[in-house]
Parts: structure tokens; sequence; C-alpha cells
């Protein structure tokens, strides 16, 4: 079955550290994955996705992943976290091809939290 | 660009009437579009997809008689909560996909609409 694991529910770090958010995903070919990040309150805004090419993806506000196939990870880093990024992080995948009603599976989220 | 829009951001109403919530897309064009649920400190639940000009796909589960979907034009989608009670509160979130960038299955996600039924 299709399925998307973010094994942190929650995770605090201090502003300035690094940061990696762990996404693990289960589907019967190499997917399109997203990272989707939401502040309280808001809807979802797209951090940065990967569809084929280059394995390592930047994103907006400084994030990257790196897709590794043989893990079948999609992990999110920051290497220095902005009190700004508190906010909850979702991974999803969708179907590696194209069509209108294709749906997106979304892993259960890893809330961060930033401390001074 | 790829903006989606949603309205109200919030309402609250009295258990049994029924409340619709729009979904805009307001630069580009959706033939399809999304809605979820979520519960608080939860991920995204989908609840059906919206297909511009026939009938919405609802995900099993979801009643299709008391969550109506309507999507009558290329940018807008209309979710009606029929005969609301306090477990339908929730937030509710649409997404929108671009009609021009169907292939890479990206959702462009409206700001939610927070439900409360009292």
């Amino acid at each position: 079955a299709q399925s998307v694991t973010q094994p942190d529910i929650h995770i605090t770090v201090s502003e300035g550290a690094s940061l990696e958010l762990r996404c693990n995903y289960s589907y019967g070919a190499t997917p399109y994955l997203f990272w989707y990040v939401q502040s309280p309150g808001q809807g979802l805004q797209l951090l940065l996705k990967y569809f084929s090419g280059d394995t390592l993806v930047q994103g907006i506000k400084g994030f990257e992943a790196e897709f590794k196939r043989s893990q079948s990870s999609f992990n999110l880093r920051k290497p220095s976290v902005h009190w700004s990024d508190a906010a909850e992080y979702f991974c999803a995948v969708g179907a590696p091809y194209g069509g209108a009603t294709n749906k997106l599976i979304f892993g259960t989220g890893t809330l961060l939290a930033v401390q001074p | 660009g790829a903006v989606v829009s949603q309205h109200p951001s919030r309402v609250i109403c009295k258990s049994g009437t029924s409340v619709k919530i729009e979904c805009r897309s307001l630069d580009f064009q959706a033939t399809t579009m999304f809605w979820y649920r979520q519960f608080p400190k939860q991920s995204l639940m989908l609840m059906a997809t919206s297909n511009e000009g026939s009938k919405a796909t609802y995900e099993q589960g979801v009643e299709k008689d008391k969550f109506l979907i309507n999507h009558a034009s290329l940018t807008l989608s209309t979710l009606t909560v029929t005969s609301a009670h306090p477990e339908d509160s929730s937030f509710y979130i649409c997404s929108a996909r671009d009609s021009a960038r169907e292939w890479d299955n990206e959702q462009f996600f409206g700001p939610g609409t927070r439900l409360t039924v009292l």
C-alpha cells in the first residue's frame, strides 16, 4: 500500500542549529515527492518538490531535501533554523506521472518548535 | 502566481444548519480541486476530488449527501456541509491543480476554513 511516514511527531531545535526532518515512503515506483509547511491556522505552502534528475533539491526559505531511492527517503534539511521556521511540516507523495485527478498522500506531519 | 482563496475563513453555525465554503483559484484555471479535512494536530484527510463540470469523487467513508461539492467553473469549487453537527467542526482546506501543469501533480492550497458547529 502507498504510504508516507514521518517518524518524528515533534522536534525542538535551537535557533541557528541545523535541522533534518525525516520522511520515508512506500510506493510502487519512484513517486513525485513534496514537502509542504503549514503555519498555525493556515493552508499549506510548498517548500520544494522532486520529480527526477538531481537528487538534491533546493527549495524556498533555505530548505533542501535529498531523495535517496535505496532508502525510500526524502529528508528535509536546513543548515541554520530561524525562529520563523516554527511550523508543521508535511511530506507528501504523488503518482510519478501527470494526471488531473492524481491525489497526494500526506504524512502525519512533524511539528517544529524553535528555541531562542 | 498560483493563489487559492477560501471563503469564509471562519464560520460558526448552529447545529442543523448548512454551511457553504468557497474555494477559488485566483490566477489560474483548475479543472481539479481537492477538499481536505484536518483535525487538530493531525494530518490532512482527503475528502473528495472535485472535477469541473462533473460529479465529485468521494473518498471511502465520506458521505456525499452530507458534503456536497459543486465545481461549476474552472476557478470555483464549493463545499456545502449539510445539516451540520458538532462533530463536523473542523478545519477544511481546499487545493487546486493548475490545468496547464497537470503533469507535475503539485497542488496549491487555500488558507483553510475553520468551521465550528454549536
